[in-house]
């Protein structure tokens, strides 16, 4: 079984500043991971996705998320944040293995970004 | 551009009425979803869908039903519906070529409202 634990529901920062959400998770086998963003009024998209190889995994709109095994983390950054990085970003993990696997999604993190 | 569309953005129902979502993709996914996300608990999975006329219980599958006859149309049904089922769904899809690395699609929901 899967679970994500996502650390503050809330996060601010400046323009400008560094943006680190964090993502622990709990698999029972190796894990795929995902962060997804959501804008206001929208659905979800995919920032970026670790499944096998580099861990280090660069996504979409400058972010980037390390996979760290012995952590159980997959923590999502951006070296500079902009307005438009406002929304809420979700965690998300499904498991390596054969057959269906659901994705288990975490409870978001909402980004707060001042001028 | 991929497209996965949900028929109602806004819907405002009362008490014991029976209520139809419907989803449509365009990419020619095998698996279907519908979550429903609510503050605080991010998004829990209610039903998904292998393939055309296939389907299986997520989390919180009760009070809820789900139908899908054409591969592209995934409808989920609220067969009386109550305050508690005020929420914003969302439907979601994947190819089977992506199986458990595959992105999820989504839709930009359906928020109701159970007066």
């Amino acid at each position: 079984a899967q679970s994500v634990t996502q650390l503050g529901s809330h996060v601010s920062v400046s323009e400008g500043a560094l943006v680190l959400l964090r993502c622990n998770y709990s698999s029972s086998v190796p894990p795929y991971l995902f962060w997804y963003v959501q804008y206001p009024n929208q659905g979800l998209q995919l920032l970026l996705k670790y499944t096998t190889g580099a861990t280090l995994v660069k996504g979409i709109n400058g972010f980037e998320a390390e996979f760290k095994k012995s952590e159980t983390s997959f923590h999502l950054t951006k070296p500079s944040a902009h307005m438009s990085d406002a929304a809420e970003y979700f965690c998300a993990v499904s498991g390596m293995n054969t057959g269906f696997q659901k994705l288990v999604f975490g409870t978001g993190t909402r980004l707060l970004v001042s001028p | 551009d991929v497209k996965v569309t949900q028929s109602s953005r806004y819907l405002v129902k009362r008490t014991g009425e029976k209520v139809f979502l419907e989803c449509v993709q365009d990419m020619d996914h095998e698996n279907m979803f519908w979550y429903r996300q609510d503050p605080g608990l991010g998004l829990r999975l209610i039903y998904f869908s292998y393939d055309v006329k296939m389907k299986e219980k997520g989390d919180i599958p009760e009070g809820y039903s789900v139908s899908r006859e054409k591969k592209e149309r995934f409808s989920l049904i609220l067969e009386s519906a109550s305050t508690n089922q005020t929420s914003m769904y969302l439907c979601a899809s994947r190819g089977f070529g992506g199986l458990n690395t595959g992105e999820l699609f989504f839709g930009e929901g359906s928020r109701l409202t159970v007066l």
